[in-house]
């Protein structure tokens, strides 16, 4: 079972903020998150480890609670680099299985 | 650059046509995956190769056959695909297949159109 990310797209102008979610129906141990940009490679942005930690990467943080089986991913003051599609993964037997990401456009 | 070099870039074959991808990682890690990712679908994960060896293969058709000379090479052969294969193919590779905290570094993918 991938996980579900929600929203499926976002559309900001810059400088908005932007909250994405991650949500797993099986017990969770990390949670990944990706960026893609148009015609690219994923990128890695951050892990995040069970234990409710809250990690950081430039104005882009995000928090796991997995209590709740779920993480989000928090956008602030976005800028027009940060457009693209966001992935979310989760662990499963020492795989990650990715959900079918956000699609996150900035207007300036 | 990723340090993970897929070729070719874009690929058009017909269903009786034999082919393949190759990833090529520079980067000196001991895990490397094909990922399949189509239009609205989650990446789905294919295959997993650590130092060289298979070690999960996803229920994934025959008519996609991977291959792990060493461990900067990864290939996927292609033959008789269906249309509904017609997505783009990444290449990733980690330090170690341990998920837990190992980062994946993919390539830029090649995209593949069967007529």
């Amino acid at each position: 079972q991938q996980p579900v990310q929600s929203p499926q797209a976002v559309i900001l102008r810059e400088g908005e903020d932007a909250v994405i979610n991650c949500s797993s129906s099986k017990a969770l141990y990390s949670v990944h998150w990706y960026r893609q940009k148009h015609g690219e490679a994923p990128v890695f942005l951050m892990i995040l480890l069970k234990g409710g930690e809250q990690k950081g990467h430039e104005k882009i943080s995000a928090s796991f609670n997995e209590k709740k089986q779920q993480s989000s991913l928090y956008l602030t003051a976005s800028q027009l680099s940060y457009s693209g599609t966001y992935f979310c993964g989760t662990d499963r037997d020492d795989k990650i299985i990715f959900g079918k990401g956000t699609r996150l456009h900035i207007l300036p | 650059e990723t340090g993970v070099t897929q070729t070719p870039r874009h690929l058009v074959m017909g269903m009786t046509n034999k082919k393949s991808l190759k990833c090529e990682q520079h980067l000196g890690h001991n895990a490397m995956y094909w990922y399949k990712q189509s239009a609205k679908k989650p990446l789905e994960l294919m295959f997993v190769y650590s130092l060289e060896e298979r070690v999960e293969n996803n229920s994934v058709p025959s008519r996609f056959s991977p291959e792990c000379p060493n461990s900067s090479h990864l290939f996927l052969h292609l033959h008789t695909l269906q249309p509904e294969d017609s997505a783009l193919y990444l290449c990733a590779s980690s330090q170690d297949v341990t998920s837990v905290t190992g980062e994946l570094f993919f390539g830029e993918g090649s995209r593949l159109t069967v007529l």
